[in-house]
């Protein structure tokens, strides 16, 4: 693979079930990043990890976990789906979290949640 | 508070040129980006600005002015596959993106 892969391409999952999108990049990126957009909406931060063992919280990281346990995988948990996580999901990498360096983003995940 | 403003949508013809504005209000500034994200596919990186001024890049410029939390894409000889939805973010004082709700260009022949 290159670059940032997302699984699954959408989901539809009812209220309550616990749900694991997954992501993966082989870029050997320090950072990765999960936003979701919404229609009318900015994308929104969810978690970020800057490096392998650290995960830190964005503008909206209520209902939602992640975890980096190595470089290349950052999957995101929905522990009890509600309805208003309906989204589309971005997970998307970059070199570091600072300077001019770019963020590269992964398909997306398209969620419904019923 | 954090505040990006973009127009929701603008019009442009083919081989034209037009200007996206985009004014923000943010806790610190660490530089601004423009992404293009086409209609059900991901964002991708166009341009990045930290300093003040035009950066140009092909068909495609960016400018910032700090003092008045203001920047453009300017995209020349407008082609339909320019088509899309554009984006502003705005890196904050502690790294994290802040994202404008984008701009819709629609190009017409």
């Amino acid at each position: 693979i290159a670059g940032i892969t997302q699984a699954p391409t959408s989901q539809i999952l009812a209220a309550g079930r616990r749900m694991t999108l997954r992501c993966t990049q082989d870029m050997r990126h320090n950072a990765m990043y999960w936003y979701r957009q919404d229609l009318g909406l900015g994308l929104r931060l969810i978690h970020y990890s800057n490096t392998a063992g650290t995960t830190g919280k964005g503008e909206v990281p209520d209902g939602y976990s992640v975890s980096r346990a190595n470089t290349d995988d950052f999957p995101l948990t929905l522990a009890s789906a509600v309805p208003s996580q309906t989204s589309v999901y971005f997970c998307a990498s970059s070199d570091s979290l600072g300077g001019n360096d770019e963020q590269f983003f992964g398909p997306g995940t398209r969620l419904t949640v019923l | 508070g954090q505040n990006i403003d973009q127009p929701t949508e603008m019009t442009a013809t083919e081989g034209a040129i037009v200007q996206i504005n985009c004014t923000y209000q943010t806790s610190g500034f660490n530089g601004l980006f423009w992404y293009q994200q086409h209609a059900g596919e991901a964002p991708t990186f166009l341009s990045y600005n930290v300093l003040d001024g035009l950066e140009e890049k092909g068909r495609f410029s960016s400018f910032l002015s700090r003092s008045k939390g203001y920047s453009y894409l300017l995209l020349k000889e407008l082609q339909m596959k320019d088509s899309a939805s554009y984006l502003c973010a705005v890196r904050e004082e502690n790294y994290q993106l802040i994202w404008g709700a984008g701009t819709k260009l629609i190009i017409k022949p």
